[in-house]
């Protein structure tokens, strides 16, 4: 069965670094997800991207963040830098069609 | 803007007993619904999804969820619950449209005791 795929699980790096978050979508899916849960809450929507662009973002999803994707495969989440409130699980997902997300498994991100 | 609400943080139950979480939502037109669950430390597995149609919607792992229009609703429940159940359940809500962003609720930790 067709997978969604995240690496790393876990990266540790310092505040203000920049840290790329990488996503491989399921093959034939056209929209991408980034989503992320702060330990002990909900999951948040971040951005969604279609068609090589951004189609909405959310208030979290400052001009620090940016999703880019490089090639064919991999769906790539920048975060220029890291601040101590950005430690977090990023939530990678993609859909075919109808409305079924699939996610991946998640990078714990820790910024010390 | 659209949103849910998960009332019960925490679920106790016994192995073996029925279960019922509860979810509502709010948004402005007929939504899609979801239930994920989330296991220590994983990523969020789909159990089930509404669309439309039979509003008695069947998952995975012997979860089924009923969309009740007249309540914003869409309670998760099973029959009889196993150890391997314990988990974080998390109801969801999307457009129909557009980019179909998901909004989750707060979840609701289910702990099962023999």
């Amino acid at each position: 069965e067709p997978e969604v795929t995240q690496t790393p699980s876990h990266q540790v790096t310092q505040m203000g670094q920049e840290v790329i978050l990488r996503c491989v979508p399921i093959s034939n899916h056209l929209y991408f997800y980034w989503y992320r849960q702060i330990l002990g809450q909900k999951v948040e929507f971040l951005v969604s991207f279609y068609n090589n662009e951004i189609s909405e973002k959310s208030e979290i999803f400052d001009d620090q963040f940016s999703v880019e994707r490089p090639d064919g495969s991999n769906f790539t989440l920048k975060i220029r830098s890291t601040k101590l409130e950005d430690s977090a699980m990023y939530f990678c997902a993609s859909r075919g069609t109808p409305a079924e997300q699939y996610f991946g498994p998640g990078t714990r991100l820790t910024v010390t | 803007a659209q949103s849910v609400t998960q009332p019960d943080i925490h679920i106790t139950v016994s192995e073996g007993a029925s279960l019922e979480l509860r979810c509502n939502y709010s948004y402005g037109a007929t939504p899609y619904l979801f239930w994920y669950v989330q296991s220590p430390g994983q990523g969020l597995q789909l159990l089930l999804k509404y669309f439309s149609g039979d509003t008695l919607v069947q998952g995975i792992k012997g979860f089924e969820a009923e969309f009740k229009r007249s309540q914003s609703s869409f309670n998760l429940r099973k029959p009889s619950v196993h150890w391997s159940d314990a988990a974080e359940y998390f109801c969801a809500v999307s457009s129909n449209f557009g980019n179909e962003k998901l909004t989750f609720g707060t979840g609701t930790r289910l702990t099962i005791i023999p």
